[in-house]
């Protein structure tokens, strides 16, 4: 098992351009979210989905895009970068164990380096 | 609603002794908690959790952490530090009811020689 892929590792950007972050796991976890990480500020979520079409706003939405179309893959999409956007960004997904269970644990990709010029 | 905080942004300590990191949590429903650890420029590694059950749990590299819903603590111990301990470590909890995880905003050990 992969687990959970990023790509890329390091990504520079110029404001107002558009790009996007690709994630994908192989765990068959229907859980999947975006964070993004600055320092001392912990991790904040960008958006999650809790399976195939199925996707929701966390607490930083603004400025990103999400879609989910299969159960492998999270794409977050940045529409018109900004300076404020720059961050390390992971992808994580989820489980629960049984139907109606709990999420359990969370795992997460080696994330991405993005800097907005 | 959740929330966590992690008391101390920095803790240091000598190779040998104890190390302990303080999480309190709030959850307005009984909570999943979890203690995660990240090394410089990797994402994060779970070290322990706990669900149900036992209060007091072990996990990873000699790590373990009690769960006290009295005082709505969750903090992570390891009897003797290790320079490989050196990191960040996170709390998070994660409501039974709900999918979306709350983190603290972390705590950064440092172990000296």
């Amino acid at each position: 098992n992969a687990g959970v892929t990023q790509t890329p590792k390091f990504q520079v950007l110029k404001t107002g351009q558009s790009m996007t972050l690709q994630c994908a796991q192989d765990m068959n976890h229907e859980y999947m979210s975006w964070y993004r990480q600055d320092p001392g500020m912990g991790l904040r979520l960008i958006h999650y989905s809790v399976g195939a079409g199925i996707t929701d706003q966390g607490e930083v939405p603004n400025g990103y895009n999400v879609s989910r179309s299969t159960t492998e893959d999270f794409p977050l999409r940045l529409l018109s970068a900004a300076p404020s956007q720059t961050s390390v960004y992971f992808c994580a997904s989820s489980y629960r164990p049984g139907q109606g269970g709990a999420y359990n644990e969370q795992f997460f990709g080696p994330g991405t380096r993005l800097t907005v010029l | 609603a959740q929330s966590v905080t992690q008391l101390g942004s920095h803790v240091s300590v000598s190779e040998g002794a104890l190390v302990l990191l303080r999480c309190n949590y709030s959850s307005s429903v009984p909570p999943y908690l979890f203690w995660y650890v990240q090394y410089p420029n990797q994402g994060l590694q779970l070290l322990l959790k706990y669900t149900t059950g036992a209060t007091l749990v072990k996990g990873i590299n000699g790590f373990e952490a009690e769960f006290k819903k009295s005082e709505t603590s969750f903090h992570l111990t390891k009897p003797s530090a290790h320079m490989s301990d050196a990191a960040e470590y996170f709390c998070a909890v994660r409501a039974t009811n709900a999918g979306k995880s709350t983190f603290g905003d972390g705590t950064t050990l440092t172990v000296k020689p």
